[in-house]
């Protein structure tokens, strides 16, 4: 699976939208982009996933770019409670579902 | 949402005892689950994958003789850490992947994990 680069931290005002920059610049045409979070001692928690096209849930939306070599993972308006760290994760579309996890971006939100 | 759950939440134990964590998904079905530990500050890093009615696969450098995985339903996985010694105090987190493909096919859905603690 390829490899992905985060920023290790980002701030974020409450209320206005957290972008948080992924790159992928080795991803294959059959690997997808996966975004979780783990709030502090939680499990993970599924937010996203997209493969060529931007995707839009209740929780955020998932920019790709066209080329697919970086995307932005997008929380409209963060609270308080979006502070975690966020995992960007590319992986194949036949490969029998092993996640891994990088060192992800803190993001933490402030009043 | 599918959920799944992990029991026990927190464990303490003394040296050289064995300990049993379960792994449940509580609406669906999961032929595939997944086990992961975390240290302080670290990521996560997958131990092993975990195969209904197969052996488990495990990542290299985890001791398969020590870290005992059954998955024998479609809705349950263990993980038995077999005389655990204060090094592998960790958090322990499972994970399961819909078989009806919810997620996606990389999608995981995650327990809220297993603080053990060896004393």
């Amino acid at each position: 699976d390829a490899k992905t680069t985060q920023p290790p931290s980002m701030d974020c005002a409450e209320g206005r939208a957290a972008n948080l920059p992924c790159n992928h610049s080795t991803i294959s045409g059959n690997e997808y982009v996966y975004w979780y979070r783990q709030i502090h001692s939680q499990g993970p928690q599924y937010i996203i996933h997209g493969l060529k096209n931007n995707e839009t849930n209740e929780m955020a939306s998932l920019i790709i770019t066209e080329d697919r070599k970086s995307s932005t993972l997008i929380l409209p308006h963060a609270t308080l409670r979006d502070t975690a760290v966020y995992y960007c994760i590319v992986r194949s579309g036949t490969s029998y579902g092993k996640l891994t996890f990088g060192q992800g971006t803190i993001l933490t939100v402030h009043p | 949402g599918a959920v799944v759950s992990q029991h026990p939440s927190w464990v303490i134990c003394k040296s050289g005892t064995s300990v049993k964590i379960e792994c449940r998904s509580l609406d669906f079905q999961a032929t595939t689950m997944f086990w992961y530990r975390q240290f302080p500050k670290q990521s996560l890093m997958l131990m092993a994958t975990s195969n209904e009615g197969s052996k488990a696969t495990y990542e290299q450098g985890v001791e398969k003789d020590k870290f005992l995985i059954n998955h024998a339903s479609l809705t349950l996985s263990t993980l038995t850490v077999t005389s655990a010694h204060p090094e592998d105090s960790s958090f322990y987190i499972c994970s399961a992947r819909d078989d009806s493909g919810g997620l996606g096919i990389g999608g995981q859905y995650f327990g809220p994990g297993t603080r053990l603690l060896v004393l």
